[in-house]
């Protein structure tokens, strides 16, 4: 059974910095794009940055570019978003999620439980 | 950036009724395109990819169509587990990105 467990989220000040990460298993993980999408409280999904199998490509939502570093290490089947400069709009549940198809294109699937991040002072 | 514009905001139907769920992308993603169910408490799930294709162990009764800048989520008859909130997403450009969902909520 495929599954992805997130992890590292907490309550963080305006300009801090948190780590995600998100366990994968069930899969050969080092053959799946992956991406991090974003749900602010009572809003809709955000894509925020996704990630190449080899991790030699990634790409970034404009809200994140420049703060925001995804990397994997496929050696652990774990993928992670560094989020640095952190501001209150970065609030939301961070979910991790597999592309459906190996090669470009299709859907997600499937998405982590979420991990919350709360950016206040 | 791609925007997706999702109609309507709302949607009142009874079970057994025909939900039709439009998204228009404001330029033409081919049939890059996704379609997502969102339960409250829950993370998404995958219906449809490609347009038109039902992920695995979605139900018949999921379907979805178009291509260039207009699709249809059709749902043939609504069973109570399927009041949800309803996503589509383009994969055809970078940024991807998301409409702002349709509910389907029981009238």
């Amino acid at each position: 059974e495929v599954q992805l467990l997130e992890s590292g989220g907490g309550l963080v000040q305006p300009g801090g910095s948190l780590r995600l990460s998100c366990a994968a298993s069930g899969f050969t993980f080092s053959s799946y794009a992956m991406s991090w999408v974003r749900q602010a409280p009572g809003k809709g999904l955000e894509w925020v940055s996704a990630i190449s199998g080899s991790g030699g490509t990634s790409y970034y939502a404009d809200s994140v570019k420049g703060r925001f570093t995804i990397s994997r290490d496929n050696s652990k089947n774990t993928l992670y978003v560094q989020m640095n400069s952190l501001r209150a709009e970065d609030t939301a549940l961070y979910y991790c999620a597999k592309d459906y198809t190996t090669s470009c294109c299709g859907g997600f699937d499937p998405w982590g439980q979420g991990t919350l991040v709360t950016v206040s002072s | 950036e791609i925007v997706l514009t999702q109609s309507p905001a709302t949607l009142s139907l009874s079970p057994g009724e025909r939900a039709t769920l439009s998204c228009r992308a404001s330029q033409s993603v081919s049939s890059l395109l996704a379609w997502y169910q969102q339960k409250p408490g829950q993370a998404p799930r995958l219906l449809i990819y490609d347009a038109s294709n039902r992920a695995t162990g979605i139900p018949a009764r999921f379907s979805g169509s178009g291509s260039g800048t207009d699709f249809t989520l059709t749902i043939s008859g609504l069973e109570p587990e399927d009041f949800a909130v309803y996503y589509c997403q383009q994969r055809s450009n970078w940024p991807l990105t998301f409409g702002g969902g349709t509910r389907v909520e029981i009238k």
